[in-house]
């Protein structure tokens, strides 16, 4: 069964402290991974999608990249209102959509 | 309008009620999904429509019971539920594969079976 495996759990960070988050998948037919942000009680927000290994994407203190084996997204300079839980997913020959388990990010001033 | 929209934002409903949850956008996708949310815990895959049709069903319980009337509504038909239902319901929306913009998701509706 695909399987997607995010670590750390939970991160807390100093405001300004860059850090990286992970996300593990398996490799086989992998046809998009996507990173959202979600705010408690609310959805989870788009944030980046990757289809292959190298590429990279930017947003704000936010980069996406993608290797053969992982994604991690990297958090240049936090600030507070970056807390959130981040949530790699993936796509793989369905429309079915694989969440991992999330990391919870807390930024303190 | 690249909005995913969910009504009622919040539930509550006794386990011999009939309630529907209702989704709806206006964005073109022909792909419309249906996930529960319990607390900590990533979104769980329930059902797929695809142009209309339903094309995933991840072995939920008949209790649940989605709707696709036309391509931009998506309704879940709730009856008899257990507490343990109790939950996000989230509803999300995309292009073809997911595309540069991936998957939308709206608000979600938190339903509490009492």
């Amino acid at each position: 069964e695909d399987q997607v495996t995010q670590s750390p759990e939970a991160l807390r960070l100093q405001e300004g402290e860059s850090s990286s988050l992970n996300c593990s998948y398996t490799v086989s037919g992998l046809r998009g991974l996507f990173w959202y942000r979600q705010d408690p009680g609310k959805g989870p927000e788009f944030l980046f999608t990757l289809y292959s290994a190298g590429e990279e994407k930017e947003k704000e203190r936010l980069k996406a990249t993608l290797t053969k084996k992982e994604s991690f997204l990297h958090i240049t300079a936090p600030k507070p209102e970056d807390s959130a839980t981040y949530l790699c997913a993936t796509r793989y020959n369905t429309d079915k959509l694989i969440f991992g388990t999330g990391t919870r990010l807390q930024v303190f001033p | 309008d690249t909005e995913v929209t969910q009504t009622p934002k919040h539930l509550v409903m006794g386990m011999t009620n009939k309630k529907s949850l209702k989704c709806e956008q206006h964005m073109g996708h022909r792909a419309m999904y249906w996930y529960k949310q319990k607390a900590k815990k990533p979104p769980e895959l329930m059902f797929v429509y695809s142009y209309e049709k339903l094309s995933i069903n991840e072995s939920v319980p008949s209790r649940f019971s989605p709707e696709c009337p036309n391509s931009s509504l998506l309704n879940l038909h709730l009856h008899a539920l257990q507490p343990e239902d109790s939950a996000l319901y989230l509803c999300a929306s995309s292009q073809e594969g997911g595309g540069a913009f991936g998957y939308t998701f709206g608000s979600g509706t938190r339903l509490t079976v009492v």
